[in-house]
């Protein structure tokens, strides 16, 4: 298995509801992250876990947050977000934080309006 | 940290060549890579340079200058579904430790 599995691939949610994306992978990579991106920008990096402990928070607001419950598995929880956090969610992983030739590897995203 | 900078967009023609040029300044360079996203899709990798040179990987070949900061994706025999932004993404490390971070991107047109 040499991908990552990012459910749901669309999610539209209003300003008050809670929801939760999620992120799979089998690839035995120790090191898993969250990006946000918006249309026409590269992705820019949110979390970072590695070896199933938050390793890097870059600044993000508190309506997002991250859980690690095992090694295979990512889960960002939403909560109170805002229209302007409407943008494609991308989970990535690799094999440590040190990272490989090849870069991370990406899921295919979920698509997240906020109306 | 980083400064990572792409052209913005290009335009080529179906079978051509097309040189898509990445520039940066960092400090604790460790690896840049390319990589191909369609709209509304992940990116996916193409390929990755440490050392100075051009790595050949069928008609995508990448070439890294790390004196000069510079590297390029060379794609050869254009088809229409090359299409797609292309994203220089640099690693290296500081204090804090690692960093991966992605250049603007540059979309890429090719037409019949």
């Amino acid at each position: 298995d040499t991908e990552v599995t990012q459910t749901p691939k669309h999610l539209v949610m209003g300003m008050t509801n809670k929801k939760s994306l999620k992120c799979e992978q089998h690839m035995g990579h120790r090191a898993m992250y969250w990006y946000k991106q918006k249309a026409k920008k590269p992705p820019e990096l949110m979390f970072v876990y590695s070896y199933e402990k938050l390793s890097i928070n870059e600044s993000v607001p508190s309506r997002f947050s991250p859980e690690c419950p095992n090694s295979s598995l990512l889960n960002l929880h939403l909560h109170a977000l805002q229209p302007e956090d409407s943008a494609l969610y991308l989970c990535a992983s690799s094999q440590d934080e040190q990272g490989s030739n090849y870069g991370y590897t990406f899921g295919s995203g979920t698509r997240l309006t906020v109306v | 940290g980083q400064n990572i900078d792409q052209p913005t967009e290009m335009t080529a023609t179906e079978g051509a060549i097309v040189q898509i040029n990445c520039t940066y300044q960092t400090s604790g360079f460790n690896g840049l890579f390319w990589y191909q996203q369609h709209a509304g899709e992940a990116p996916t990798f193409l390929s990755y340079n440490v050392l100075d040179g051009l790595e050949e990987k069928g008609r995508f070949s990448s070439f890294l200058s790390r004196s000069k900061g510079y590297s390029y994706l060379l794609l050869k025999e254009l088809q229409m579904k090359d299409s797609a932004s292309y994203l220089c993404a640099v690693r290296d490390w500081d204090n804090y430790g690692q960093n991966f971070v992605f250049g603007p991107g540059t979309r890429l047109s090719v037409l019949p």
